[in-house]
């Protein structure tokens, strides 16, 4: 079956710099990639994603790139602001079942001002 | 966003206890979800249904059973609780040509 990996688990970075998130995935006819945003103690939030026609996506600071023959995508913040500390989580269609997704465990993004 | 909305929000629940949890959403979407989180192992899917007569078995779907009542309706049931099912349950919706995911507000099960 579809397995997703993330990293890395954990990313502190400074109030201004860029983060990059990398997710890899195995099933090869996965065709959707979101991105969502937990801040703690509520549910996760879908923040951006992309399908398999696509190779990237922008929505102002944030974006998504992925290599369908690599199979790996990745989320990347710009400008980064104390308030985009959270744990993001990546995912992938599960080719087979046209429509479950299949999370990877997760990155803590720390934003230090 | 009370477009999805799980009962109870927090349980406290005894070993050998059955219990059950309770998704609603007002989104007309055919699909629903049950999910757990972990800390450190993300979300993993438990059972999802594409609409009412439907219902399959996600990655860990043993001890869980789950009944779609309406489109508008998923519960998830423990038979017999045990306490390695102490976790964060997610309900999430989805329209079947749109895979992207609202999530409910979660609920919070502890197995003593």
């Amino acid at each position: 079956g579809e397995n997703v990996e993330q990293h890395p688990s954990t990313l502190s970075v400074q109030e201004g710099d860029s983060a990059v998130i990398k997710c890899t995935y195995s099933d090869s006819a996965s065709n959707y990639f979101p991105w969502y945003k937990q801040e703690l103690g509520k549910r996760p939030q879908l923040i951006i994603d992309i399908r398999s026609n696509v190779g990237e996506k922008k929505d102002q600071r944030i974006a998504v790139t992925l290599n369908k023959t690599a199979k790996h995508f990745s989320l990347h913040i710009t400008e980064t602001q104390p308030e985009d500390s959270a744990v993001y989580f990546c995912a992938a269609t599960h080719g087979g079942s046209q429509g479950n997704l299949i999370f990877g465990k997760g990155t803590k993004l720390s934003v230090k001002p | 966003d009370a477009d999805v909305t799980q009962t109870p929000r927090n349980r406290i629940t005894k070993t050998g206890k059955r219990i059950m949890l309770e998704c609603s959403q007002t989104k007309g979407h055919d699909r629903m979800y049950w999910y757990r989180q972990d800390p450190g192992l993300g979300l993993r899917l438990i059972y999802y249904s594409f609409d009412v007569k439907d219902i399959n078995k996600g990655e860990i779907s043993d001890g869980y059973s789950v009944s779609r009542q309406a489109q508008a309706k998923f519960s998830l049931s423990l038979e017999s609780a045990i306490p390695n099912q102490t976790a964060l349950y997610f309900c999430a919706t989805s329209e079947k040509d749109n895979y992207g995911y609202t999530f409910g507000s979660g609920t919070r099960l502890t197995v003593v």
